[in-house]
């Protein structure tokens, strides 16, 4: 079964400063792995995904991903985090074992951003 | 092009109701998933549908149906409600050509806010 852990349910930052979000995942085929944003009262936003091609990902609103398959890793990092990013971030895996690319997702990290 | 659209925004109603939610799918997209985020939570995957049948589903008893009607819009239902299906439902849309893969790229809506009282 695929898997994912978010280390930190929530995360403070001083604006300006890098950000990092955690996520570990758990797989027996190679996954295919995504971050997605949400902000209050919203859905969910795609930020980027991992797809087996380059294993740095970048994706919107200046944030990157880096998959390591040593580490089982796929964290999430800006280098100036600003107010507009305070949100709850989500990574998710995809599941290969069903025909629905159905999502697994994490419990989620809460970004607090500070001014 | 027109996102992922869902309704109502918000709804309340009492224990053992019955309720339905509807969804249309982003412009172009065949594939509907239906999650539901319990606060505090991620999503969880309730079912998915694709071409007008469902195409598999989560941990989630049977009172909890849906639809696909042609236009690729979705209904989620779900009978004799419980406190516990308070929630977010969130319904995401997807491109599949030749079949659904684990690549493809879910769009969300901004999901509808359901208490149960």
């Amino acid at each position: 079964a695929q898997s994912v852990t978010q280390l930190g349910s929530h995360v403070s930052v001083s604006e300006g400063a890098l950000v990092l979000l955690r996520c570990n995942y758990s797989s027996s085929v190679p996954p295919y792995l995504f971050w997605y944003v949400q902000y209050p009262n919203q859905g969910l936003q795609l930020l980027l995904k991992y797809t087996s091609a380059a294993t740095l990902v970048k994706g919107i609103n200046g944030f990157e991903a880096e998959f390591k398959k040593s580490e089982t890793s796929f964290h999430l990092t800006k280098p100036s985090a600003h107010m507009s990013d305070a949100a709850e971030y989500f990574c998710a895996v995809s599941d290969h074992s069903s025909n629905t690319g159905k999502l697994i997702f994490g419990q989620g990290t809460t970004l607090q951003v500070k001014p | 092009e027109t996102g992922v659209t869902q309704s109502p925004t918000h709804l309340i109603k009492t224990r053992g109701q019955q309720v339905t939610l509807r969804c249309s799918s982003q412009s172009g997209h065949n594939t509907v998933s239906w999650y539901q985020q319990a606060l505090g939570q991620g999503p969880q995957f309730i079912f998915q549908y694709y071409r007008e049948e469902e195409n598999g589903r989560g941990n989630f008893p049977p009172r909890f149906s849906g639809l696909q009607f042609p236009n690729y819009s979705s209904e989620l239902n779900v009978n004799a409600l419980e406190l516990d299906d308070s929630a977010l439902y969130l319904c995401a849309s997807s491109r599949t050509s030749g079949g659904i893969t684990s690549t493809d790229t879910q769009y969300f809506g901004p999901g509808t806010r359901l208490t149960v009282l």
